[in-house]
């Protein structure tokens, strides 16, 4: 079946990039795109940009323009999304999600991964 | 990109049926058919539930319904049952290329 699995919980010291991964399986790896949104404790959902894993084109928006890298591995069919120079603000549960090309829905998504940004 | 805006709470009573705006602009859910709705289970990943304002994935419950006028979407959740007791979370794709969710609701099975 599908599955998107993520890696595990990170505490990280603001100023300390963080990476979390996501590894797909089930499926043609490079026919889908990847995207990913976080959720603050307590907190909604905020699209956080995404990558397509044929040829690594990305898409973010404009409030995180420079602070978040995404990247593709096609021969572990897995995408990395890094977060730099990371705040208290930061601290969230990061989702990846699936999305056949051009179809604008997001299905299935990973587990989640909480990074705690804290000093 | 400003939050799509949602009730923050709608209850009901199990077989009664509810309703969860979603208000966006002409930049989002006015323009695009590209509205989708995710249910979230507190500790779990959001779901799809609608997708292309009204279209339901395979597996989930026809009792799940979509629409749209305007700025505003809708998702009716009829024949109210515990299991639906969840966050709501409406998502439209906007004319900045990018994606808009809304503020959550929080459905409570009375």
């Amino acid at each position: 079946q599908v599955q998107l699995v993520q890696s595990g919980a990170e505490v990280k010291k603001p100023g300390a990039s963080v990476k979390v991964s996501c590894t797909a399986s089930g499926y043609t790896f490079t026919t889908y795109y990847i995207h990913w949104v976080r959720q603050a404790p307590g907190q909604g959902l905020q699209w956080m940009g995404m990558i397509n894993p044929n040829g690594g084109s990305t898409n973010y928006p404009q409030n995180l323009q420079g602070r978040v890298s995404m990247t593709s591995d096609t021969s572990t069919s897995t995408v990395y999304m890094e977060l730099t120079s990371p705040t208290s603000d930061d601290t969230a549960v990061y989702y990846c999600a699936r999305e056949r090309h051009a179809t604008f829905w997001f299905d299935p998504w990973g587990q989640g991964t909480l990074v705690t940004v804290s000093s | 990109q400003s939050a799509l805006a949602q009730p923050a709470s709608v209850s009901g009573s199990p077989g009664q049926s509810i309703t969860i705006s979603c208000t966006g602009t002409s930049s989002d859910v006015g323009t695009y058919n590209y509205v989708c709705w995710y249910q979230q289970h507190p500790g779990k990943a959001p779901k799809l539930m609608i997708y292309d304002v009204s279209n339901r994935p395979s597996g989930v419950s026809n009792r799940f319904s979509g629409s749209k006028s305007g700025n505003t979407a809708s998702l009716t959740i009829s024949g109210l049952q515990a299991e639906d007791e969840a966050d709501y979370y409406c998502s439209s794709y906007t004319s900045s290329n990018s994606y808009v969710f809304g503020t959550g609701t929080k459905v409570t099975v009375l």
